[in-house]
């Protein structure tokens, strides 16, 4: 059973572009959520997703946007980079409210 | 503001003892709770978890223990490994905010060999 699969690994952008990263869950899980993980501010959520709607929204500025498709498949969207948006990007999966499962996550480096 | 934390950012084991990491969360409204594992380089693994209408469970080496009057999670690694070296995080859910998981600091173990 293949996991959650976040793409790509590895991100390097310059200040004011926009990157978007994506998430294939799991096979027959319907919500995917996105954390952004900091040193300094941890694990923080971003958004999730169930049925191609946003059901749920964190404390996040409106430059960072996600979507879902009608095969679960996750994107979510960082206009006008900052320095401060570099950070591990992870995506999560779920059947129901549990059965967490997270991918290796999109390393997104601002410069 | 409501917060899940941890009380010791980094704890050190000897290999073979039994490692407890604690978990503080402040919302009475939880009503599920989470322990994950993040080794270097990889995302969050999941380890166990709790519903708030159980104390304890227990899984493969590791027991979750949960104290709803003061608010309180603990992970319970029995036999540490050096392979279980690694950061901890736990992490709630309200019942009523669909798959939102809100996590602590995280606790980082180290298992001496």
């Amino acid at each position: 059973k293949a996991g959650v699969t976040q793409t790509p690994r590895y991100l390097i952008k310059t200040r004011g572009q926009q990157v978007t990263l994506s998430c294939s869950p799991i096979s027959g899980h319907r919500s995917v959520s996105w954390y952004q993980q900091t040193p300094g501010q941890g694990l923080q959520f971003l958004f999730e997703y169930f049925s191609e709607t946003q059901r749920n929204k964190g404390n996040f500025p409106g430059r960072f946007s996600g979507r879902q498709f009608s095969n679960s498949r996750s994107e979510m969207n960082v206009s006008t980079l900052e320095l401060g948006d570099s950070a591990l990007y992870l995506c999560a999966s779920s059947l129901a409210r549990e059965g967490y499962t997270f991918g290796s996550g999109t390393r997104l480096t601002v410069v | 503001g409501e917060s899940v934390g941890l009380h010791l950012p980094t704890l050190s084991v000897q290999e073979g003892d039994n490692s407890i990491i604690n978990c503080a969360y402040s919302n009475s409204a939880s009503d599920y709770f989470i322990w994950y594992k993040q080794e270097s380089g990889k995302g969050p693994q999941f380890i166990i978890d709790i519903r708030s209408n159980m104390d304890k469970r227990q899984g493969q080496r590791v027991t979750v223990l949960l104290n709803k009057t003061v608010k309180h999670l603990s992970l319970q690694i029995a036999a540490t490994q050096p392979g279980d070296s690694a950061v901890y995080f736990c992490a709630e859910n309200r019942n009523n905010a669909g798959n939102m998981l809100t996590f602590g600091g995280g606790t980082r173990l180290m298992v001496k060999p």
